[in-house]
């Protein structure tokens, strides 16, 4: 019963380093999210995926890359970790079938960069 | 205008009491709408659907007004274990989710 699985839960980056966010899914869920949460805020939308191949960007998508080759796994890339990257990363996924699907979420990964 | 908005609180009340919180979206046309719980530093987790007809689990109650745009949550007989931060969800066009930046609950002994 794994649902959304992100890897890894922390990490600690130098600036300027990269780094891959891993979110995996096993529900079948066509729809797949990327949000980073600051302290203290709310959630905000980096980039989301409505399936295999097509992904949008959120509302700060500035600095992040992401890919969606499969239905289960949404990947999202730092290129060159900057200081205001760090935060709370996590990942949803929600189904397309019929209404009032709610969205599930990883339990996140939390980020330093110094 | 934000897409939905709370009231951040703190709220924080005794043991035992009765508490409320609302949200309003901005958005007529939004489709699903939800309630979500997240403790400190993890992740959030579905409290519950709201239904147009309002809808209950146990100590919770939901409603949606779609006349004034807004969904509410009580919560009854409140317990230390209910101290978290309250996420108003609303989804629009179907791949779209808009969070609420949380209402702040302390359930006091």
């Amino acid at each position: 019963n794994a649902g959304v699985t992100q890897t890894p839960k922390f990490r600690i980056l130098k600036i300027g380093q990269s780094m891959t966010l891993q979110c995996t899914q096993d529900m079948n869920h066509n729809y797949m999210y990327w949000y980073r949460q600051d302290p203290g805020m709310g959630l905000k939308l980096i980039y989301y995926s409505v399936g295999a191949g097509i992904t949008d960007k959120g509302e700060v998508p500035n600095g992040y890359n992401v890919s969606r080759s499969t239905t289960e796994d949404f990947p999202l890339r730092l290129e060159l970790a900057a200081p205001s990257q760090t935060s709370v990363y996590f990942c949803a996924s929600s189904s397309i079938q019929g209404g009032n699907q709610p969205q599930h979420f990883g339990d996140g990964t939390r980020l330093s960069i110094l | 205008r934000k897409e939905v908005e709370q009231d951040p609180g703190p709220f924080n009340v005794p043991e035992g009491a009765t508490v409320a919180f609302n949200c309003t979206y901005s958005n007529s046309a939004s489709q699903s709408f939800f309630w979500y719980r997240q403790d400190c530093r993890k992740e959030p987790k579905l409290l519950m659907s709201v239904y147009s007809s309002g809808n209950e689990d146990g100590r919770f109650t939901a409603q949606l007004n779609r006349a004034s745009q807004y969904i509410s949550l009580l919560i009854r007989d409140s317990k230390l274990s209910d101290s978290a931060t309250y996420l108003c969800v609303v989804n629009s066009f179907g791949n779209q989710f808009y969070f609420g930046t949380g209402t702040s609950l302390t359930v006091i002994p």
